[in-house]
């Protein structure tokens, strides 16, 4: 199973809104069982949206999740310094061990 | 919220045995899955396998059968992850974490336990 694709690298200034896009296939993210997680540096990942597009709570409303077809995305609206950290999208998949992540994307704030 | 307390770090040796374990507390253990996830160094997360707790159905990363045994011991609420024979490449942070059955997100984390295999 390989990882999902998504972008290496996306910035924005303060304030902007920026989407990640994360694709895969029928077998993963066609399921709709896509989550996001967001890490900062040597920290453990954090549930930022569940479902392609449910915010757990306590989870900002600036982040929101949707799905088109095999590719996901994770939208952050009102970009905040505290926002930049590299983001993973995660599947439920068919293939043992049933979830694969994405390749990351790091969120660098200008 | 269920808390996950992960054991601490280690330095071993390539062919040294290790078991790491992760502790939950807050919640009832029977009915969860307890996920493994690697992180190398500066890489991207993996998961490694994934053990019902309850009903002991383990489905594991494919390319690590034989290199890694994952377990649980739903009476201390512990899940475990072990190396018969580390090797160098098996050095990077673990983490576990935590999703109901029926469920497909991974709400809870432990903080996660650096292993560096190194002679």
């Amino acid at each position: 199973q390989s990882a999902l694709t998504q972008p290496a690298s996306v910035s924005g200034s303060p304030g902007q809104s920026i989407s990640i896009s994360c694709t895969g296939s029928s077998s993963d993210v066609g399921h709709n069982f896509v989550s996001w997680y967001q890490q900062h540096p040597g920290k453990a990942p954090k549930l930022m949206i569940y479902d392609v597009s449910n915010r757990p709570s306590g989870i900002s409303y600036r982040f929101s999740g949707s799905k088109s077809g095999n590719t996901a995305s994770l939208t952050i609206s009102g970009l905040q310094a505290e926002d930049e950290a590299d983001y993973y999208c995660n599947s439920y998949t068919t293939i043992a061990p049933n979830y694969v992540f994405g390749t990351g994307t790091k969120v660098t704030v200008l | 919220e269920v808390q996950l307390v992960q054991s601490g770090a280690e330095v071993k040796k390539p062919g040294e045995s290790l078991k790491i374990s992760c502790k939950a507390s807050g919640h009832k253990f029977a009915n969860y899955w307890i996920g493994w996830v690697r992180q190398m160094p500066g890489q991207g997360l993996e998961w490694m396998g994934i053990i019902h707790v309850g009903e002991s159905d383990i489905r594991s990363r494919p390319s690590l059968q034989g290199q890694v045994t994952i377990s649980a011991d739903k009476s201390i609420s512990t899940a475990y992850l072990q190396w018969s024979s580390l090797r160098a490449p098996d050095t990077g942070v673990y983490f576990c974490a935590i999703c109901a059955h029926g469920s497909s997100d991974w709400p809870d984390w432990g903080q996660g336990t650096l292993v560096t295999v190194s002679s």
